[in-house]
């Protein structure tokens, strides 16, 4: 059974740094390219990033270029995403989903909740 | 980027009855299209595929179709558990975007 768990959300301040985790597991990790998506409190869904299966494409939404980092590690079938200068705009629940052409967006998380005080 | 604009925002609709979303994308995206069904608290759900093609384990009341910029999403007789939000996703090009969402409530 294919599962997706993310981790690592909680409570900061604006300025300081998260790191996202999602630990896959019932696939073959290192084959799929992964995206983290988000949705604000009763708000649309919003991606963020992208990356390739071997980490050679890493691809951001403009609202967070530069401030966070997408990235895996497939011995351990791990996804993360660092978040650094963390705004109250990015608050939100944050997804983990499998990319998989053609069936793109085959597996999503639980999600897990940020929540950044300004 | 593109745009992904889905109609409606809200609909209204009773037990049995036939519901029609659309999306419209601001270029053409080929069939590079997924539609889910979101419910309260829980994470999004595929329900269509390439624009037409239906998972495993999707009841067949749901259906796709469209390419190119202007798709369709059918659910031929609502049951209760199909009230959710709806949203379409392209994914041809990045960056991924998605529509607003269409809140279907009862009526």
């Amino acid at each position: 059974e294919v599962q997706l768990v993310e981790s690592g959300g909680g409570l900061v301040k604006a300025g300081e740094s998260l790191r996202l985790s999602c630990a896959a597991s019932g696939f073959t990790f290192n084959s799929h390219a992964m995206n983290w998506i988000r949705q604000a409190p009763g708000k649309g869904l919003e991606w963020v990033s992208y990356i390739s299966s071997g980490s050679s494409y890493r691809y951001y939404a403009d609202s967070v270029k530069g401030r966070f980092t997408i990235s895996r590690d497939n011995a351990k079938s791990s996804l993360y995403l660092q978040m650094d200068s963390l705004r109250a705009e990015d608050t939100a629940v944050y997804y983990c989903a499998r990319a998989t052409y053609p069936h793109y967006g085959d597996y999503w998380g639980q999600g897990t909740l940020v929540t950044v005080s300004s | 980027d593109i745009q992904m604009t889905q109609s409606p925002s809200s609909v209204s609709a009773s037990v049995g009855d036939r519901v029609t979303i659309t999306c419209r994308a601001s270029q053409d995206i080929s069939s590079y299209l997924t539609w889910f069904q979101q419910k309260p608290g829980k994470a999004p759900k595929s329900l269509i595929y390439a624009a037409s093609n239906l998972p495993s384990g999707v009841p067949s009341r749901f259906s796709g179709s469209g390419s190119g910029t202007d798709f369709t999403l059918n659910i031929s007789s609502l049951q209760p558990e199909d009230f959710a939000t709806y949203y379409c996703q392209q994914y041809n090009s990045y960056p991924i975007t998605f529509g607003q969402g269409t809140r279907l409530e009862i009526k």
